[in-house]
Order: C-alpha cells, then structure tokens, then sequence
C-alpha cells in the first residue's frame, strides 16, 4: 500500500512566523503535489514536483515555497504566515506517467 | 479554464437505494477520470478510476463514463450510511501530470 505522511495533523503558529510542513511518500513516486483544501473553493494546488530539485507552481503559489532534496520527501514553506493561510493542507504523490494521486492524512493548520 | 463541476448536493438517499453522482469536464482531450471519497476531516482516498467509454465495476461501486458527453458518474448500490461522505470527481489535465478536482458531492445516506 502506497503510505504518504505529513508531520503534523495539527498545527497553530503565529501571524509572520516561518512555517515548515513536511510530506513523506514510502512508494518511489516521482510525483509529488500541495494543495489546500477550503470550504466552497475545493481544492486548490499551490505547488508540484517531478523529480528532486525540481518544482513547478500551481494555481495559488503565492506566500508559499517549496522544497525538494530527496526523492521521497516534499515540503511546503510559508515564509511569513498570514491568517488567510490558515487551511487544511494536503499532500499527494503519484508515479511518472499516472495520474492515481494518493494523499497524506492533511496538516489542518492555523494562523492566529 | 479547464472544469470539473459537480453539484455540491447534499444528495440524500435512503439507506439500501442507488445513489447517483455525476460530474462534467470542460477538457475534450481528458484521457483518465477519478472518483475520491473524503469523510468529513479526512483526506481524499481513492475509490474508482476509469479511462474507457462505458462501465466499470467494483463491488458496490461503477463509474460510467460518456466521453462524447464530457460526463463521468459514479453509481453506489445499496448504499450504506458509512457511505455518506464528499465525493470529489477529478480529471487529469492533458499531459501535465495534474488533476483538476471538482468541488464534490455531498451525500448524506439515512438509515
């Protein structure tokens, strides 16, 4: 079974704080992908990878970065968190060439 | 803009009925359709994929799918009120590697 893990399930921080969330996959997946998911707006995808060192943005990259070291681990940064970050965060990964993403549990995080 | 709309519901249906879920694509090229389910302060998991025109079967569950009507829709037979959760319909996006996701479906199945 393919296992995709992030490091908190809950998370509060501070307005202008650095934030680091940090997603694992067990399944050599190549793929690996941010989003974050609000009530009315879906889910929304801030940032992809496809190999290390290599990322791509996505719909809402703003106030967010990434990062890519290793093949099996993804991390989201915020540089300076603002109180409209506060969201459920997911994590998801898939193989080269499909498009089966399997997600992490989700980082449910606020910024007061 | 690629789409993916669904009816965000909720959808209600009593417990041992067929609940009917349905999704439409704006992406003529789309190649590979998913259906999640997501219980309330969970993540996505997935539960059907389908690339062909026609049906798709898996225990309680059949994804159909009419690409010369951009549709995509998911069956669940007798259903049970541990079905009750957000059904997210998604579609990739032409050879990105991304999906693009519906907002989803809620569905409440009472006992």
């Amino acid at each position: 079974d393919v296992k995709v893990t992030q490091s908190s399930r809950y998370l509060v921080k501070r307005t202008g704080e650095k934030v680091f969330l940090e997603c694992v996959q067990d399944m050599d997946h190549e793929n690996m992908f941010w989003y974050r998911q609000d009530p009315g707006l879906g889910l929304r995808l801030i940032y992809f990878s496809y190999d290390v060192k290599m990322k791509e943005k996505g719909d809402i990259p703003e106030g967010y970065s990434v990062s890519r070291e290793k093949k099996e681990r993804f991390s989201l940064i915020l540089e300076s968190a603002s109180t409209n970050q506060t969201s459920m965060y997911l994590c998801a990964s898939t193989l080269t060439d499909s498009y089966e993403q399997y997600f992490g549990p989700g980082t449910r995080l606020t910024v007061t | 803009q690629k789409e993916v709309e669904q009816n965000s519901g909720p959808l209600s249906v009593p417990e041992g009925a067929i609940a009917s879920l349905n999704c439409t694509y704006s992406d003529r090229g789309s190649q590979s359709f998913f259906w999640y389910r997501q219980y309330s302060g969970k993540s996505p998991e997935l539960i059907m994929f389908i690339y062909s025109n026609g049906d798709k079967e898996d225990g309680r569950f059949t994804a159909q799918l009419n690409k010369a009507s951009q549709y995509v829709s998911l069956l669940i037979r007798d259903s049970q009120p541990s079905d009750s959760a957000t059904y997210l319909c998604a579609v990739d996006s032409g050879n990105t590697g991304k999906l693009i996701f519906g907002q989803g479906t809620t569905l409440q199945v009472k006992p």
